[in-house]
Protein backbone atom coordinates (compact mmCIF):
# COMPACT_ATOMS: atom_id res chain seq x y z
CA UNK A 1 0.00 0.00 0.00
CA UNK A 2 1.28 4.14 0.06
CA UNK A 3 3.45 5.29 2.45
CA UNK A 4 3.27 8.99 2.81
CA UNK A 5 6.21 10.37 4.83
CA UNK A 6 6.02 14.09 5.84
CA UNK A 7 8.70 16.74 7.02
CA UNK A 8 9.68 18.70 9.12
CA UNK A 9 7.27 17.81 12.23
CA UNK A 10 7.40 20.98 13.35
CA UNK A 11 8.50 24.43 11.97
CA UNK A 12 8.43 27.69 13.49
CA UNK A 13 8.86 30.89 10.93
CA UNK A 14 8.95 34.64 11.85
CA UNK A 15 5.49 36.20 10.25
CA UNK A 16 5.80 37.33 6.70
CA UNK A 17 8.48 35.06 5.97
CA UNK A 18 7.47 31.58 3.90
CA UNK A 19 7.07 28.23 4.84
CA UNK A 20 7.80 25.12 3.55
CA UNK A 21 6.46 21.55 4.15
CA UNK A 22 7.54 18.34 2.43
CA UNK A 23 6.04 14.63 1.71
CA UNK A 24 7.11 11.95 -0.20
CA UNK A 25 4.72 8.99 -1.31
CA UNK A 26 5.84 5.38 -2.24
CA UNK A 27 3.80 4.43 -5.01
CA UNK A 28 3.78 6.00 -8.17
CA UNK A 29 0.46 5.15 -9.52
CA UNK A 30 -0.74 7.73 -7.12
CA UNK A 31 -2.77 10.71 -8.95
CA UNK A 32 -4.13 12.76 -6.14
CA UNK A 33 -2.79 15.01 -3.48
CA UNK A 34 -4.65 16.88 -0.80
CA UNK A 35 -2.94 19.38 1.91
CA UNK A 36 -5.32 19.50 4.91
CA UNK A 37 -4.95 22.35 7.94
CA UNK A 38 -6.24 21.23 11.39
CA UNK A 39 -6.56 23.91 13.79
CA UNK A 40 -6.56 23.52 17.43
CA UNK A 41 -9.97 21.54 18.35
CA UNK A 42 -11.19 21.45 14.80
CA UNK A 43 -11.04 18.81 12.70
CA UNK A 44 -8.97 18.92 8.54
CA UNK A 45 -9.86 21.37 6.72
CA UNK A 46 -8.67 20.89 3.10
CA UNK A 47 -6.48 24.04 1.79
CA UNK A 48 -5.17 23.01 -1.68
CA UNK A 49 -4.81 19.79 -3.81
CA UNK A 50 -3.17 18.60 -7.02
CA UNK A 51 -3.67 16.12 -9.58
CA UNK A 52 -1.00 14.15 -11.07
CA UNK A 53 -1.32 15.55 -14.08
CA UNK A 54 -0.40 19.28 -13.16
CA UNK A 55 2.89 20.21 -11.88
CA UNK A 56 2.16 23.28 -9.83
CA UNK A 57 -1.29 24.82 -8.68
CA UNK A 58 -1.57 28.18 -7.01
CA UNK A 59 -4.55 29.82 -4.21
CA UNK A 60 -3.71 33.09 -3.06
CA UNK A 61 -0.51 32.60 -1.00
CA UNK A 62 -0.31 29.03 -0.84
CA UNK A 63 0.86 26.58 -3.79
CA UNK A 64 1.63 22.80 -4.12
CA UNK A 65 4.24 21.42 -6.26
CA UNK A 66 4.51 18.16 -7.54
CA UNK A 67 7.23 16.29 -9.09
CA UNK A 68 5.85 12.89 -10.40
CA UNK A 69 9.56 11.50 -11.06
CA UNK A 70 10.79 11.92 -7.64
CA UNK A 71 7.31 10.84 -5.86
CA UNK A 72 7.44 14.30 -3.52
CA UNK A 73 5.00 16.83 -3.66
CA UNK A 74 5.52 19.95 -1.18
CA UNK A 75 3.54 23.11 0.43
CA UNK A 76 4.27 26.66 0.23
CA UNK A 77 2.95 29.21 1.92
CA UNK A 78 4.19 32.87 1.89
CA UNK A 79 3.75 35.79 3.16
CA UNK A 80 3.05 33.68 6.64
CA UNK A 81 0.57 35.48 9.41
CA UNK A 82 -0.69 34.47 12.88
CA UNK A 83 -3.66 33.12 11.47
CA UNK A 84 -1.69 30.22 9.44
CA UNK A 85 0.11 28.39 12.43
CA UNK A 86 -1.99 24.85 12.53
CA UNK A 87 -1.31 21.55 11.98
CA UNK A 88 -0.92 20.50 8.34
CA UNK A 89 -1.46 17.10 6.55
CA UNK A 90 -0.68 15.90 2.92
CA UNK A 91 -2.08 13.11 1.62
CA UNK A 92 -1.89 10.99 -1.53
CA UNK A 93 -4.56 8.42 -2.94
CA UNK A 94 -3.92 5.44 -4.80
CA UNK A 95 -6.39 5.53 -7.96
CA UNK A 96 -7.21 1.17 -8.27
CA UNK A 97 -8.63 -0.91 -5.55
CA UNK A 98 -7.81 0.50 -2.60
CA UNK A 99 -10.29 3.71 -1.95
CA UNK A 100 -8.50 5.57 0.71
CA UNK A 101 -6.45 8.51 1.04
CA UNK A 102 -3.31 7.90 3.45
CA UNK A 103 -2.15 10.51 5.18
CA UNK A 104 1.22 11.89 6.30
CA UNK A 105 2.41 12.46 10.24
CA UNK A 106 1.48 16.33 10.36
CA UNK A 107 3.54 19.06 10.57
CA UNK A 108 2.75 21.84 13.70
CA UNK A 109 3.67 25.28 11.92
CA UNK A 110 3.95 28.16 14.30
CA UNK A 111 4.25 31.46 12.90
CA UNK A 112 6.20 33.98 15.03
CA UNK A 113 4.87 37.66 15.27
CA UNK B 1 -25.05 24.71 6.47
CA UNK B 2 -22.65 22.02 4.92
CA UNK B 3 -21.67 20.04 7.39
CA UNK B 4 -20.63 16.25 8.75
CA UNK B 5 -21.79 16.19 12.49
CA UNK B 6 -20.47 13.59 15.01
CA UNK B 7 -21.63 12.97 18.28
CA UNK B 8 -20.31 12.67 21.29
CA UNK B 9 -17.64 15.15 21.35
CA UNK B 10 -16.15 13.46 24.17
CA UNK B 11 -16.54 9.95 26.00
CA UNK B 12 -14.99 8.31 28.97
CA UNK B 13 -16.06 4.72 28.75
CA UNK B 14 -15.27 2.03 30.80
CA UNK B 15 -13.29 -1.55 28.90
CA UNK B 16 -15.70 -3.95 27.13
CA UNK B 17 -19.00 -1.47 27.03
CA UNK B 18 -19.73 -1.29 23.76
CA UNK B 19 -20.50 2.20 22.58
CA UNK B 20 -21.61 3.68 19.02
CA UNK B 21 -20.27 7.39 18.08
CA UNK B 22 -22.69 8.63 15.37
CA UNK B 23 -21.67 10.59 11.99
CA UNK B 24 -24.14 12.72 10.07
CA UNK B 25 -23.67 14.58 6.88
CA UNK B 26 -26.44 17.30 4.97
CA UNK B 27 -23.84 17.38 1.99
CA UNK B 28 -25.70 14.24 -0.40
CA UNK B 29 -21.91 12.64 -0.30
CA UNK B 30 -21.48 9.15 -1.48
CA UNK B 31 -18.24 8.44 0.31
CA UNK B 32 -17.32 8.63 3.94
CA UNK B 33 -14.88 7.12 6.44
CA UNK B 34 -13.58 7.05 9.83
CA UNK B 35 -10.31 8.29 11.04
CA UNK B 36 -8.91 7.78 13.93
CA UNK B 37 -5.63 10.50 15.14
CA UNK B 38 -2.89 10.18 17.27
CA UNK B 39 0.30 11.91 18.17
CA UNK B 40 3.21 11.05 15.82
CA UNK B 41 1.30 8.75 13.73
CA UNK B 42 -1.23 11.10 11.70
CA UNK B 43 -4.65 10.20 10.39
CA UNK B 44 -5.11 6.59 9.88
CA UNK B 45 -8.33 5.38 8.41
CA UNK B 46 -10.20 2.80 10.20
CA UNK B 47 -13.21 1.87 7.54
CA UNK B 48 -14.66 3.45 4.47
CA UNK B 49 -17.96 3.58 2.59
CA UNK B 50 -18.74 4.13 -1.00
CA UNK B 51 -22.40 3.97 -0.87
CA UNK B 52 -25.28 2.75 1.04
CA UNK B 53 -24.19 -0.70 2.44
CA UNK B 54 -20.73 -0.87 0.67
CA UNK B 55 -18.23 -0.67 3.69
CA UNK B 56 -14.92 -1.69 3.17
CA UNK B 57 -11.51 -2.13 5.97
CA UNK B 58 -9.41 0.86 6.23
CA UNK B 59 -5.84 0.50 7.70
CA UNK B 60 -6.82 0.04 11.15
CA UNK B 61 -10.10 -1.85 11.21
CA UNK B 62 -9.70 -4.03 14.03
CA UNK B 63 -12.22 -3.42 17.28
CA UNK B 64 -14.10 -1.72 14.99
CA UNK B 65 -17.26 -2.26 13.23
CA UNK B 66 -19.35 0.11 10.66
CA UNK B 67 -22.49 0.02 8.79
CA UNK B 68 -24.21 2.44 5.97
CA UNK B 69 -27.45 2.08 5.82
CA UNK B 70 -28.71 5.49 4.88
CA UNK B 71 -26.63 7.47 2.69
CA UNK B 72 -26.46 10.47 5.61
CA UNK B 73 -25.31 8.44 8.54
CA UNK B 74 -22.15 6.37 9.17
CA UNK B 75 -21.94 5.06 12.73
CA UNK B 76 -18.72 3.76 14.32
CA UNK B 77 -19.33 0.75 16.46
CA UNK B 78 -16.79 -0.22 19.33
CA UNK B 79 -18.27 -3.62 19.94
CA UNK B 80 -15.62 -4.37 23.11
CA UNK B 81 -13.43 -0.95 23.39
CA UNK B 82 -10.57 -1.12 25.03
CA UNK B 83 -7.31 0.96 26.32
CA UNK B 84 -5.38 1.19 23.00
CA UNK B 85 -8.72 2.84 21.29
CA UNK B 86 -8.19 5.99 23.65
CA UNK B 87 -7.83 8.34 20.84
CA UNK B 88 -9.06 11.30 18.61
CA UNK B 89 -11.80 10.31 15.78
CA UNK B 90 -13.20 12.46 12.95
CA UNK B 91 -15.68 11.11 10.60
CA UNK B 92 -15.35 12.44 7.20
CA UNK B 93 -17.55 12.88 3.79
CA UNK B 94 -16.99 13.98 0.05
CA UNK B 95 -18.18 12.99 -3.08
CA UNK B 96 -16.07 10.81 -4.15
CA UNK B 97 -12.80 9.58 -3.07
CA UNK B 98 -10.80 12.05 -5.15
CA UNK B 99 -12.38 15.46 -4.35
CA UNK B 100 -12.37 17.20 -0.53
CA UNK B 101 -12.93 15.36 2.22
CA UNK B 102 -15.15 17.58 5.05
CA UNK B 103 -14.75 16.55 8.58
CA UNK B 104 -16.36 16.61 11.45
CA UNK B 105 -15.38 18.36 14.74
CA UNK B 106 -13.71 15.04 16.21
CA UNK B 107 -14.59 12.53 19.07
CA UNK B 108 -12.39 12.05 21.94
CA UNK B 109 -12.73 9.07 23.86
CA UNK B 110 -11.29 7.97 26.37
CA UNK B 111 -11.06 3.84 27.60
CA UNK B 112 -10.08 3.06 31.28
Amino acid sequence: GENVEQHPSTLSVQEGDSAVIKCTYSDSASNYFPWYKQELGKGPQLIIDIRSNVGEKKDQRIAVTLNKTAKHFSLHITETQPEDSAVYFCAALEPFGNEKLTFGTGTRLTIIP
Amino acid sequence: EAQVTQNPRYLITVTGKKLTVTCSQNMNHEYMSWYRQDPGLGLRQIYYSMNVEVTDKGDVPEGYKVSRKEKRNFPLILESPSPNQTSLYFCASSFTRNTEAFFGQGTRLTVV
